[in-house]
């Protein structure tokens, strides 16, 4: 079983850079999600979607744009990265009737330079 | 500002006693709590909610409280195991919107053999 998964694992970035996190899941889940993790600050919202053509802003949307043309993909776009976005991405997806057991990726460790 | 705090950034406990991770909130709209574990290298693995409508729910060796008057949860871990070593987060939602989740900063817990 896959679960969710994001690509790459690791990234390094100059300002400016854009660059797409892929993130895709199996279990056949409408509602995806991308969260950073930052020291100090928990998981935070960055974007989440509730089906394919369906997306909304989070907490922190600022500076990441974000798609769904499948149910399997979410990706998660940053068209100029900043250092301030250095962080560490993780998508999540579950069942919408499910409110609490969402199944998270193992995470994208940026690196803005 | 933070909306839910997790004011412990480390908890150190023997293996076979107790471990309380305590989790406080300022959103007096948030009806939905949930705890999630995270190992290194790992994405969160959901671990265990509660409903306002309740202030306890067990399982298995987990256990969350809930105080709403005071705007504060708590997980017990009976008995700890090392394998219970791990960053612990909690999160929040209101208004049954389930589609947005605050986490607190965690708390990492070391269970000593």
């Amino acid at each position: 079983n896959a679960g969710v998964t994001q690509t790459p694992k690791f990234q390094v970035l100059k300002t400016g850079q854009s660059m797409t996190l892929q993130c895709a899941q199996d279990m056949n889940h409408e509602y995806m999600s991308w969260y950073r993790q930052d020291p100090g600050m928990g998981l935070r919202l960055i974007h989440y979607s509730v089906g394919a053509g369906i997306t909304d802003q989070g907490e922190v949307p600022n500076g990441y744009n974000v798609s769904r043309s499948t149910t399997e993909d979410f990706p998660l776009r940053l068209l100029s990265a900043a250092p301030s976005q250095t962080s560490v991405y993780f998508c999540a997806s579950r069942r919408t009737e499910s409110n609490t057991e969402a199944f998270f990726g193992q995470g994208t460790r940026l690196t803005v330079v | 500002d933070q909306q839910v705090k997790q004011n412990s950034p480390s908890l150190s406990v023997q293996e076979g006693r107790i471990s309380i991770l305590n989790c406080d909130y300022t959103n007096s709209m948030f009806d939905y709590f949930l705890w999630y574990k995270k190992y290194p290298a790992e994405g969160p693995t959901f671990l265990i909610s509660i409903s306002s409508i309740k202030d306890k729910n067990e399982d298995g060796r987990f256990t969350v409280f809930l105080n709403k008057s005071a705007k504060h949860l708590s997980l017990h871990i009976v008995p700890s195991q090392p394998g219970d070593s791990a960053v612990y987060f909690c999160a929040a939602s209101a208004g049954g919107n389930f589609n947005k989740f605050y986490f607190g900063s965690g708390t990492k817990l070391n269970v000593k053999p």
